[in-house]
């Protein structure tokens, strides 16, 4: 069965520090890899996507992941954080077989400092 | 287009009273999950349903809660005989298959 490890439940970084976030996965095949983020009180949105191809992936506000397929993992970064960046950040895999469903992780609280 | 949208956005019901929550996916997706998100928490994963297979309900808590879908589209999560841990908001997500998730906006549930 697929899994999604988060190790780090909270992370407080300075504004203008950069930020890595991890996330380990558990899966047969080549996954399809996600990471998404929560601001308070707002839904859920898609920050970027790995299907295949160019290991490293840009996303939206400036962040970037890169699949590391030997370590099973799909780490975000980002080079300087702003205080808006604030928020819960979620990794996800899946993959067009086992019937594709996406499974996530439980999470990372990233803190802002000013 | 339209994204995915949710009905009731609040509900407040009283213990041991039933609950219906709707969800309306995108047009054309496939795949339709149901999660649950305590104050603070992660995305408890509840069911999944895709195309014609049978749901994946390995997530429901209880035999209280059921979901279906009806026709590959619409779907609606009952809960029955709400207890006050049920309080919570329910989001619903769809997608293509293997593809990303568009959530909804989420329904809040407060049992009283």
């Amino acid at each position: 069965a697929q899994s999604v490890t988060q190790p780090d439940i909270h992370i407080t970084v300075s504004e203008g520090a950069s930020l890595e976030l991890r996330c380990n996965y558990s899966y047969g095949a080549t996954p399809y890899l996600f990471w998404y983020v929560q601001s308070p009180g707002q839904g859920l949105q898609l920050l970027l996507k790995y299907f295949s191809g160019d290991t490293l992936v840009q996303g939206i506000k400036g962040f970037e992941a890169e699949f590391k397929r030997s370590q099973s993992s799909f780490n975000l970064r980002k080079p300087s954080v702003h205080w808006s960046d604030a928020a819960e950040y979620f990794c996800a895999v899946g993959s067009n077989t086992n019937a594709g469903k996406s499974t996530f992780g439980d999470g990372t609280t990233l803190t802002v400092k000013p | 287009g339209a994204g995915v949208s949710q009905s009731p956005s609040n509900k407040v019901t009283e213990k041991g009273k039933d609950v219906e929550l709707r969800c309306d996916p995108i047009s054309g997706h496939t795949a339709l999950y149901w999660y649950r998100q305590s104050l603070g928490q992660g995305l408890e994963f509840l069911i999944y349903f895709q195309g014609n297979s049978a749901p994946d309900k390995s997530g429901l808590p209880s035999d209280r809660f059921s979901a279906e879908r009806t026709g590959g589209s619409v779907s609606t999560l009952t809960i029955q005989r709400t207890q006050q841990e049920d309080s919570a908001v329910y989001l619903c997500a769809s997608s293509s298959i293997g593809n990303e998730q568009f959530f909804g906006p989420g329904t809040r549930l407060t049992v009283l």
